[in-house]
């Protein structure tokens, strides 16, 4: 079945600098990518997604990027900000099914 | 204001206890669905629900029960067969139930059952 994993469970970054978020997944029949952001205590939040005839999508100071070559996407931030501290992590919808497969999930921190 | 809501916000279940969560959408979403999230782990699927009055096991349905009897709503009961019941649970819901549909799934903000 489809396994979704990301590549650090922890990341500290300055205030002002990029963060890249990176994600692995294992169907290659994954037609559709999401990227949710989590603060404590509170319900996921749909940030961007991607679809898998996309390679790069641009929202408000975030980039999806995905390479269906070796079954990878990332969220980079931009200017990251204190508000941006939180859990990040990727979801992957597989071809005909509904089902999405989380990864785990990204700690974010921002220090001032 | 569209959304969807959970209540309450905390829950304390006793021993033998069933308890139920509530989830609301005023979304206009066909498709609902419930995930249990534990410290470390990604969401797992409880029960989903494509359209009213039918619904379908996710990953890990034993001890739970649901409901659809209206398209708004989708109560899941934490049943006193759930042995490990302390979770936060979520509730999410989508545009388009069919399958080949690339749906994204919004979420409530949570429901934290915890057992005295």
């Amino acid at each position: 079945g489809e396994s979704v994993g990301l590549h650090l469970p922890t990341l500290s970054v300055q205030e002002g600098d990029n963060s890249i978020i990176n994600c692995a997944y294992s169907n290659s029949a994954s037609d559709y990518f999401i990227w949710y952001k989590q603060e404590s205590g509170k319900g996921p939040q749909f940030i961007i997604d991607i679809r898998s005839n996309m390679d790069k999508r641009q929202g408000q100071r975030v980039t999806v990027l995905l390479n269906k070559t070796v079954k990878h996407l990332s969220l980079q931030i931009a200017a990251t900000q204190p508000g941006d501290s939180a859990v990040y992590f990727c979801a992957a919808k597989g071809g005909s099914n509904y089902k999405l497969t989380f990864g785990k999930g990204t700690l974010l921190t921002v220090n001032p | 204001d569209g959304g969807i809501t959970q209540s309450p916000k905390y829950l304390f279940r006793k021993e033998g206890q069933n308890v139920t969560l509530s989830c609301e959408q005023n979304l206009n979403h066909d498709a609902m669905y419930w995930y249990r999230q534990d410290p470390g782990q990604g969401l797992r699927l409880i029960y989903y629900s494509q359209i009213v009055n039918d619904f379908q096991k996710g990953d890990i349905a034993e001890g739970y029960s649901v409901s659809r009897e209206k398209k708004e709503s989708f109560p899941l009961t934490v049943t006193s067969a759930q042995k490990n019941p302390t979770a936060f649970y979520l509730c999410a819901s989508s545009t388009r139930s069919g399958t080949s549909a690339r749906e994204t799934q919004y979420f409530g903000p949570g429901t934290r059952l915890l057992v005295l």
